[in-house]
């Protein structure tokens, strides 16, 4: 099972929107709405900010928002502010023997 | 307030055995499924395996599959991994993480500190 592709980086400034990319396949982003986005910060463990696609945790700000497209989900920032600066991973089901999959991992940078 | 707190980790050899805990508090354990998500040093996340609510359910990563050993004790309210066989490329940081719900879907919306396993000889 291959790890879900992100881009390595993305930048904006702050009050920009950015979005993250997550690609799959049909055997798991594709195919399921069980993908999720964390993030983490240097030394920190990670903290969920999106699953089921675009369902918001209690406490994670409205400036975070999850949809998917065929085979490929996204993460958009609105209103980036310099917390935001942090380490993104997407995450699937999979309907392989390896029930999940992680995406390559996406570093956020805030100008 | 949830709380995940692993322990068990260190510098063990290649080949040898390592058994990780995790002792969850603040939450009805036995209502959600658990998982292991690991990470190298200055790499990604990698799930591990996960387990259902009840045992019924668990998967592994193909990385561990055959050498690695969830399970977990609803008395006990507690996570267990137990590691045989061990790699250099085990060498990472383990993360006990808490699912949404019963079953092996993962989510997870909660996560310890991790507790670091060191494979070298």
């Amino acid at each position: 099972q291959s790890a879900l592709t992100q881009p390595a980086s993305v930048s904006g400034s702050p009050g920009q929107s950015i979005t993250i990319s997550c690609t799959g396949t049909s055997s798991d982003v594709g195919g399921y709405n069980y993908v999720s986005w964390y993030q983490q910060h240097p030394g920190k463990a990670p903290k969920l900010m999106i699953y089921d696609v675009s369902n918001r945790p209690s406490g994670v700000s409205n400036r975070f928002s999850g949809s998917k497209s065929g085979n490929t989900a996204s993460l958009t920032i609105s209103g980036l502010q310099a917390e935001d600066e942090a380490d993104y991973y997407c995450s699937s089901y999979t309907s392989s023997s390896t029930l999940n999959v992680f995406g390559t991992g996406t570093k956020v940078t805030v100008l | 307030e949830v709380q995940l707190v692993e322990s068990g980790g260190g510098l063990v050899q290649p080949g040898r055995s390592l058994r990780l805990s995790c002792a969850a508090s603040g939450f009805t354990f036995d209502d959600y499924a658990m998982h292991w998500v690991r990470q190298a040093p200055g790499k990604g996340l990698e799930w591990v395996s996960g387990i259902s609510w009840n045992s019924g359910s668990i998967g592994y990563a193909d990385s561990v599959k055959g050498r690695f050993t969830i399970s977990r004790d609803n008395a006990k309210n507690s996570l267990y991994l137990q590691m045989n066989s061990l790699r250099a490329e085990d060498t990472a940081l383990y993360y006990c993480a808490k699912d949404l719900v019963s079953e092996v879907i993962p989510s997870f919306d909660y996560w310890g500190q991790g507790t670091l396993v060191t494979v070298s000889s």
